[in-house]
């Protein structure tokens, strides 16, 4: 059974850099089937579309976070990781990794998510 | 973007109940449209893909309709475990935006 394994720190200050980890347990990553996700909830609130990778490290960002936003993947660990940089207290939220698929015929999905990490940005 | 919209924000029914969520998109996305649970503290779960394919191991009592702006999530017969939060997200055009949810309640 797929895992997304996240891991990094729940308390960030602002103006400094967030940094995610998700540690995929099953070896789906390097597959050219799938792409990567990054999703974002603040508190009491709708999902918002961070960005995505491939396997091989083709990104796109949300244009509304692109400026700040850096994926990469380390295929030797399974890994995919994300920095937001110049946090502020807008950047508080629940931030989930997630695979996704895409559909032949057009469009895609996300079908395994990773457990959530509560950043919050605080002084 | 693409603007979704999900109808009500929140809904209250009992076990045994017919249920239907309605989403709208702010332009044609075709069939390309998501629905996910979600329960408190607990990552979304796919339910539907592709507006009207259920995810293997969800239950037969969730199906999906519509195509180009708007669609529709309905729970035939609600169970306990049904009480949830539920998002709608479109796939036609990056980023994939995501309805502002709707919350089943008791």
């Amino acid at each position: 059974q797929m895992q997304l394994q996240q891991s990094g720190p729940g308390l960030v200050k602002p103006s400094e850099t967030l940094s995610l980890t998700c540690t995929v347990s099953v070896g789906s990553f390097s597959s050219q089937t799938y792409y990567w996700g990054w999703i974002r909830q603040p508190p009491g609130r709708g999902l918002e579309w961070i960005g995505n990778i491939s396997y091989s490290g083709s990104t796109y960002y949300n244009p509304s976070l692109k400026s700040r936003v850096t994926m990469s993947v380390d295929t030797s660990k399974n890994q995919l990781s994300l920095k937001m940089s110049s946090v502020t207290v807008a950047d508080t939220a629940v931030y989930y990794c997630a695979r996704g698929v895409a559909v032949r015929s057009g469009g895609a999905f996300s079908d395994f998510w990773g457990h959530g990490t509560m950043v919050t940005v605080s002084s | 973007d693409i603007q979704m919209t999900q109808s009500p924000s929140s809904l209250s029914a009992s076990v045994g109940d017919r249920v239907t969520i309605t989403c709208r998109a702010s332009q044609s996305i075709s069939s390309y449209l998501n629905w996910y649970q979600q329960k408190p503290g607990k990552a979304p779960k796919l339910l539907i893909y592709g507006a009207s394919n259920l995810q293997s191991g969800v239950p037969a009592r969730f199906s999906g309709s519509g195509s180009g702006t708007g669609f529709t999530l309905t729970i035939s017969s609600l169970q306990p475990e049904d009480f949830a939060n539920y998002h709608c997200q479109q796939s036609h055009s990056l980023p994939f935006t995501f309805g502002q949810g709707t919350k089943l309640e008791i």
